[in-house]
């Protein structure tokens, strides 16, 4: 089946630096993606809606110019957490559905932990 | 936009019985209700999902129903087993918008 694939699976950062983690859609083309985070013992939050060729849709107290996405092919979105501090630290998820079958099953990544020290 | 509210946060039952976990939703132009299992430190596996045009699905031994009037949708496992211990997430979408608007999560923990 339909396989979303994240990168890397866990990262520490510096405070202050920036951090990239990858989604990729494995065996379909994701004209759409979804970025959420999720803090320990929490539910996922929807952070972003990744658009090929267009600009992000950020949910409502989501900074942009903080969490940078860009979805440049349509195999592959890059979340990017710039100036990264410790209250960054969470787990990020991206998923994607196959356009094929678009109220079918949203695959999901296999989550990044991001620990900012 | 969509409100998805599930309880219990936490429940723990003897091996062999069945857990019952509720979710109610808020828009009525949802029409996609899937559950996902995630496992510590892992992204979120879809075990079961059903759409608003059934009333019920079962798949061997996990079940979901759906009442549209209520707006609750429930996950039923029976015969637990210790590797059904997991935290287990609602969530609702419509075809429209995509995307997923998940529940609080329900800690299940399964006792030998």
């Amino acid at each position: 089946g339909a396989v979303v694939s994240q990168h890397p699976s866990w990262v520490i950062c510096k405070s202050g630096t920036s951090v990239k983690i990858e989604c990729r859609s494995l065996d379909f083309q994701a004209t759409t993606m979804f970025w959420y985070r999720q803090f320990p013992k929490q539910s996922l939050m929807l952070m972003a809606t990744s658009n090929e060729g267009s600009k992000a849709t950020y949910e409502q107290g989501v900074e942009k110019d903080k969490f940078l996405i860009n979805h440049a092919s349509l195999t592959l979105s890059t979340l990017t957490v710039t100036s990264a501090h410790p209250e960054d630290s969470s787990f990020y998820i991206c998923s994607a559905r196959d356009p094929r079958h678009p109220n079918t099953e949203a695959f999901f990544g296999q989550g990044t932990r991001l620990t900012v020290v | 936009g969509e409100n998805v509210e599930q309880h219990p946060s936490t429940l723990s039952v003897q091996e062999g019985d069945s857990a019952v976990i509720k979710c109610t939703y808020s828009d009525s132009a949802s029409n996609y209700f899937p559950w996902y299992k995630q496992e510590l430190g892992k992204g979120p596996q879809l075990i079961i999902d059903i759409r608003s045009n059934v009333g019920e699905k079962k798949d061997q031994r996990i079940a979901v129903t759906l009442n549209k009037t209520a707006k609750h949708f429930s996950l039923h496992i029976t015969e637990t087993q210790p590797e059904d211990s997991a935290v287990y997430f609602c969530a609702a979408s419509n075809s429209g918008a995509q995307k997923l608007v998940f529940g609080q999560g329900t800690r299940l923990t399964i006792n030998p």
